[in-house]
């Protein structure tokens, strides 16, 4: 099993331009997750997905949008992109959302906006 | 007030070192309480989940204190591979647990 996997690692943006990053995960969990962490920010959630064709808004979600067409995958799209938006993003899934339930995370996707 | 509170540290002790964090939560309704590790510029991963009777692992024991609204990670006998960030992790119960993070706590173990 792969686990989560991001596509893509890195990313150098412009300003205003548009990207999706990829987030997919083969161990058939409900849930998904996106993050951003900034340094001495900790994780912070943008989006979340608790099924397929769900969406839902997390703690920053402004300047994103996020679709969940398939269980396995998750899309964070950035229509355009600005410099407060340099962050490593970070996906992550978990089996379903009750007690003591693990979330595992992708290697993230370090992205830069110019 | 921040939803969970850790200190940043960074905490440096040398080899062989006991060192504990503690971790505040804010909300009472809270269910689940994790402790994951991120090593530097890497992705976080599970360390222990933590039970209300606390648990151990190995040189890691984990602690949760209701009352106080706080859990705490304890190491024993550091090693310099334990250099890493402890990221506190909080779900609180109903509706859909979506955990959340505090900034983590920095520990550098120095020979």
């Amino acid at each position: 099993n792969a686990g989560v996997t991001q596509t893509p690692k890195f990313r150098v943006l412009k300003t205003g331009q548009s990207m999706t990053l990829l987030c997919a995960q083969d161990m058939n969990h409900e849930y998904m997750y996106w993050y951003r962490q900034d340094p001495g920010m900790g994780l912070r959630l943008i989006h979340y997905s608790v099924g397929e064709g769900t969406t839902a808004k997390g703690e920053v979600p402004d300047g994103y949008n996020v679709s969940r067409l398939k269980k396995q995958n998750f899309l964070l799209g950035l229509e355009s992109a600005a410099p407060s938006q340099t962050s490593v993003y970070f996906c992550a899934s978990s089996k379903l959302a009750s007690s003591y339930n693990e979330q595992f995370f992708g290697p993230g996707t370090r992205l830069t906006v110019l | 007030r921040k939803e969970v509170e850790q200190d940043p540290g960074p905490f440096n002790v040398p080899e062989g070192a006991t060192v504990a964090f503690n971790c505040t939560y804010s909300n009472s309704a809270s269910q689940s309480f994790f402790w994951y590790r991120q090593d530097c510029r890497k992705e976080p991963k599970l360390l222990m989940s933590v039970y209300s009777s606390g648990n151990e692992d190995g040189r890691f024991t984990a602690q949760l204190n209701r009352a106080s609204q706080y859990i705490s990670l304890l190491i024993r006998d550091s090693k310099l591979s334990d250099s890493a960030t402890y990221l506190c992790v909080v779900s609180a119960s109903g509706g859909s647990y979506i955990p959340t993070f505090g900034r983590g706590t920095s520990l550098i173990v120095h020979p």
